[in-house]
This record gives C-alpha cells, structure tokens and sequence, in this order.
C-alpha cells in the first residue's frame, strides 16, 4: 500500500517553544492531508483538513494560530504546535488519500510530542 | 453530526476463537468505511476498507461487512492469534469528506 511518513517520531521540547512535524507521501501525491490528534486511550480526534495551496480547515475548538497548518507541494504537509504548552502533550497523526487510487487514507505512524 | 461507535470496548479471548468486532454509526451517508488496527504507541495500519456500494471485504483471516442502511459494520477475525493484540478501530468517512473514528476495541488474544 502506499506510504505515509511522518517526522520526527518523538519529539520533547520546552514550554513555550514552537515544534514543526512533518507528514509526507512517499510514492503518492495528495491535494488533502488531515491531522489528528489523540490522548491516552482515547481516539483519534480530527484537527484540520491540509489543502494543498490553500489555507487549512480547523475544526471546531481547534486554535489555527496554536497549530499551524502548512501544505506547500503535493506531497509535504506541516504542523507546527506554536509556543507549546505541557497540555500539548498528545500523539499527533497525518493521513493522506491516494487520489489514483480507492481514496483510502494512509497514516502516518504519528509523533508524540511531549512538552516539558 | 457522525457518530461512530464500537462495542465492546475491551475483549480478552483464548487462543484460537473466532471474534466478531461491531461498528456502528449515526449517519448512513457515508463514502466509505475503514477498519484499522492499532499497537500500543504506534500509528495506525489499514486492515479493510469497504466502499460504500459494497457489502463486504475479506482479507486473509479478516472479513468485515456493511450494511450502510442500519449504520453498521462487522470486523470478522478467524483462529485468532496472541499477534492480533490491539486497538481496532473503525472510522467511516462522510460525504463532506471527513473521517469521524470510532472509539476503539482494546484486544487482547492470550495463549
């Protein structure tokens, strides 16, 4: 099937500083990427649509200033947790659908962020 | 708004026993249907997908149905094995191109 990285895997930072996850679709391209979020043993709660070209679409209770969105080519999606805070802490995973093929999503294998 | 719910929650089984995993979900107009799986830490891996136009997937000891009608899907697991341990979710995505995840089977298959 097709493949979706991600990076970095894991990441553990400082409060308030600003952390940048990377989604990639290693041999599809995909116009929408979409990233989740997900607490211990719960499950993974949608954040925002990644268009490619155009600004995100957050969902609600989502702060689009808090975590930037950033779609710059067909196969690169951004995340950056601006000045993180420890309630920032969460497992953070993209997914990407293969156009060419039956539009199934693809993870990626997500980052755990942990904020000091 | 898409509900999507799995039951039961958590499941503990010998060795060897066929396993039924329930999906259901609030709105029927659904594009398609996923059903993952989930180790602890990890992502997500695809296990079946099923079109909105179909009944049913097989893929090795996994079968998973859809009646779209009822909102509800089935995860089948044949002989189950210690190494199908983890969180099966389902998730259906709508036509207004959103996934909306299930709530999660927590399985454990013990020798």
């Amino acid at each position: 099937g097709a493949v979706v990285s991600q990076h970095p895997s894991r990441v553990i930072c400082k409060s308030g500083t600003s952390v940048k996850i990377e989604c990639r679709s290693l041999d599809f391209q995909a116009t929408t990427m979409f990233w989740y979020r997900q607490f211990p043993k719960q499950s993974l709660m949608l954040m925002a649509t990644s268009n490619e070209g155009s600004k995100a679409t957050y969902e609600q209770g989502v702060e689009k200033d808090k975590f930037l969105i950033n779609h710059a080519s067909l196969t690169l999606s951004t995340l950056t947790v601006t000045s993180a805070h420890p309630e920032d802490s969460s497992f953070y995973i993209c997914s990407a659908r293969d156009l060419g093929g039956t539009g199934e999503l693809f993870f990626g294998e997500g980052s755990r962020l942990t904020v000091l | 708004k898409q509900e999507v719910t799995q039951i039961p929650a958590a499941l503990s089984v010998p060795e060897g026993e066929n396993l039924v995993l329930n999906c259901s979900f609030t709105d029927s107009a659904i594009y398609n249907l996923q059903w993952f799986r989930q180790d602890p830490g990890k992502g997500l891996t695809s296990l079946l997908l099923i079109q909105s136009s179909q009944r049913e997937q097989t893929s090795g000891r996994l079968n998973a149905s859809l009646d779209k009608s009822s909102g509800r899907s089935t995860l089948y697991i044949a002989a189950s094995q210690p190494g199908d341990s983890a969180t099966y979710l389902c998730a259906v995505l709508s036509n207004t191109d959103k996934l909306i995840f299930g709530t999660g089977t927590r399985l454990q298959v013990f020798p």
